[in-house]
């Protein structure tokens, strides 16, 4: 089975100071890890992925994710968070069994990113 | 590309009622996904396609979900007769399976939302 946690419901941070997001995956082989971002009334949109290789993945709009195997960790970061960063986001991992293409995701956390 | 399409944006019907809720995925994706978001659920995956072909559906709730693909362009998810605990938000993903598909993207439509009254 796949799965996913993120710990805390919602994040809050002031504008310009560094944003993590937590979260940390279960799996019987080798996780594909995803973050999506979901603003108010709209799809969830792809930021960034690690499938293998650098443990440090860069995605869209500035954020990065840690990819940490003895800890079942991937973060999400930003080193200065924008008001424009508040939105819901999903952390999302597959088992990378060939045959696999279900995503288990995440219950989302809320940022809230204060001026 | 125009990316993944959801028709309607909202629908409002009241209990026993049929609801079509239609999906055009982005143009060349060969593999297709029915989400329902909730607040007390989350993201539930309820069933995917690969080439038109149904290829997991263990996550539709009951017998009055049903899911078809005809094409590649077009699906729809259908409740009959909805009720009200079938009120939240509806996603559509696509996304391009090549070699280790589980690699792949998956790109989501705006979203149907639904209140069954």
């Amino acid at each position: 089975a796949q799965s996913v946690a993120q710990p805390e419901d919602q994040v809050n941070v002031a504008e310009g100071n560094p944003l993590t997001v937590k979260c940390t995956y279960s799996v019987s082989g080798n996780p594909y890890l995803f973050w999506y971002v979901q603003y108010p009334n709209r799809g969830l949109q792809f930021l960034l992925k690690y499938i293998t290789g650098d443990n440090l993945v860069k995605g869209s709009y500035g954020f990065e994710a840690e990819f940490n195997k003895s800890q079942t960790s991937f973060h999400l970061k930003k080193p200065s968070a924008l008001v424009s960063d508040s939105a819901l986001y999903f952390c999302a991992v597959r088992d990378g069994a060939r045959g696999n293409n279900r995503l288990a995701f995440g219950k989302g956390n809320q940022v809230v990113v204060i001026p | 590309d125009a990316g993944v399409i959801q028709s309607p944006r909202h629908e409002v019907t009241e209990m026993g009622q049929e609801v079509t809720l239609r999906c055009k995925p982005i143009s060349g994706h060969d593999y297709l996904f029915w989400y329902r978001q909730t607040m007390m659920r989350g993201l539930e995956l309820l069933i995917y396609f690969n080439n038109n072909v149904p290829i997991d559906d263990s996550g539709m709730p009951e017998d009055r979900f049903s899911a078809k693909m005809p094409n590649a362009s077009f699906s729809t998810l259908k409740i009959q007769p909805s009720e009200p605990r079938d009120s939240a938000v509806y996603f559509c993903a696509s996304s391009l399976g090549t070699g280790m598909v589980a690699k792949n993207i998956q790109y989501f439509g705006a979203g149907t939302r639904l209140s069954v009254l």
